[in-house]
């Protein structure tokens, strides 16, 4: 079971970003995904969610401005990130849900840093 | 939405010593806990799930207890290895899924 990121890097404030990671040996398409960020220094922050069906879930602090989609022929979950704050600067980490409806992060990306800065 | 607590912060331990952590959450969660493991500039790693249920590979010196809203994570006889940040996360209320702050364990 692996789970790859990329995308990520500077973006100014108020700019778009999309952060994609794909999944590989286990059956993609049986499995909800989740992002999962952390800011410098800081905790662990939950802000989306898509089941296996489709069906999203976001934090407060990114609503309406992320979007998480997926391609289960890709094989691939995705973070679009609109209209960027500096607060939005972390690492995010795409991981595996154990589950669709018990969020247990069984694996993990490895990462990828997202500066937001003018 | 549920705000979990750990404690302490930081956790000073000699190797060979056993670690104690502590979780809590603000409102009952039944036994839906999780316990991860981070460390430098590396992604999480799930450790137990369901409170006490070790997930695979993890070593039997990791063990978790508790139930609703006081939780535990005991490392017994500390390794080199384990010295890290641990979080816990409820899976009960949703959404948001919720993260504790982070204890960090580090060498004495």
């Amino acid at each position: 079971v692996q789970v790859v990121q990329s995308g990520g890097g500077l973006v100014q404030p108020g700019g778009s970003l999309r952060l994609s990671c794909a999944g590989t040996g286990f059956t993609f398409s049986d499995y909800a995904m989740s992002w999962v960020r952390q800011a410098p220094g800081r905790g662990l922050e939950w802000i989306s969610f898509i089941s296996s069906r489709g069906t999203t879930y976001y934090a407060d602090s990114v609503k309406g401005r992320f979007i998480v989609s997926r391609d289960n022929v890709k094989n691939s979950v995705f973070l679009q990130m609109n209209n960027l704050r500096v607060e939005d600067t972390a690492t995010y980490f795409c991981a595996r849900s154990y589950s669709n409806s018990w969020l247990i992060l069984d694996n993990w990306g490895q990462g990828t840093l997202v500066p937001v800065s003018s | 939405e549920i705000a979990m607590t750990q404690s302490p912060v930081t956790l000073s331990v000699s190797p060979g010593e056993s670690a104690t952590l502590s979780c809590r959450a603000s409102q009952a969660i039944s036994n839906k806990l999780a316990w991860y493991q981070q460390k430098p500039g590396q992604a999480p790693r799930l450790l137990i799930y369901g409170a006490s249920t070790r997930a695979t590979g993890v070593p039997a010196r990791f063990s978790g207890s508790g139930s609703e809203t006081e939780f535990t994570l005991t490392i017994s006889s500390l390794q080199s290895d384990d010295f890290a940040v641990y979080f816990c996360q409820q899976y009960n209320h949703w959404p948001p899924w919720t993260f504790g702050q982070g204890t960090k364990v580090e060498i004495k």
